[in-house]
């Protein structure tokens, strides 16, 4: 089945610096890549929408320049968390849809980010 | 608003059947999806429904009646391993993804 590759799976990083997510299609090609973010005990949130190619689309209330994320190629989206801060840390989930019509997502296995 | 309920927790006991129910209101509608997510993972696709009725796939079988804005999720020959939590989302009409909160399922021997 389709695999999607996210890494690193945790990262604890220092207040101020940055962090790359990446998130890699292994056997197919994602045109779309979505960013989600997950808090404990909550429902996962859209941040944005990566497009190969394209600038990303950004749901209401992400700031764009702290969460920049890069589609350069049709196998490799990144998110990048810069000047994180403690209440940046989360969940990051990326997913690729697939399947005719998009029916399906698959979803890269997470990263967990602490920020101290 | 767009909105999409389920209960927040269920027990349920080894080798038994629980129903997982998920209402939604949205702006439009594209497809339901039902995902498995354990603790600290991603969530993995389970089931999608489009149409109305029952899709079957194995122990797992998904529910939808769009008329009433309403799905289920079945779990038959409940197993210890299927203690997560359970995600409904909406694909509403601009085909963006609309998650519920997630029902946490404790399954007891």
């Amino acid at each position: 089945g389709a695999v999607v590759s996210q890494h690193p799976s945790w990262v604890i990083c220092k207040s101020g610096t940055s962090v790359k997510i990446e998130c890699r299609s292994l056997d197919f090609q994602a045109t779309t890549m979505f960013w989600y973010r997950q808090f404990p005990k909550q429902s996962l949130m859209l941040m944005a929408t990566s497009n190969e190619g394209s600038k990303a689309t950004y749901e209401q209330g992400v700031e764009k320049d702290k969460f920049l994320i890069n589609h350069a190629s049709l196998t490799l989206s990144t998110l990048t968390v810069t000047s994180a801060h403690p209440e940046d840390s989360s969940f990051y989930i990326c997913s690729a849809p697939i399947g005719e019509g998009n029916t399906e997502a698959f979803f890269g296995q997470g990263t967990r980010l602490t920020v101290v | 608003g767009q909105n999409i309920d389920q209960p927040t927790e269920m027990t349920a006991t080894e080798g038994a059947i629980v129903q997982i129910n998920c209402t939604y209101q949205t702006s439009g509608f594209n497809g339901l999806f039902w995902y498995q997510q354990h603790a600290g993972e991603a969530p993995t696709f389970l089931s999608y429904n489009v149409l109305d009725g029952l899709e079957e796939k194995g122990r797992f079988s998904s529910f939808l009646s769009r008329s009433k804005g309403y799905s289920y999720l079945l779990l038959k020959e409940l197993q210890m391993k299927d203690s997560a939590s359970y995600l409904c989302a909406v694909k509403d009409s601009n085909y963006q993804l609309i998650w519920g909160a997630g029902t946490k399922l404790i399954i007891k021997p």
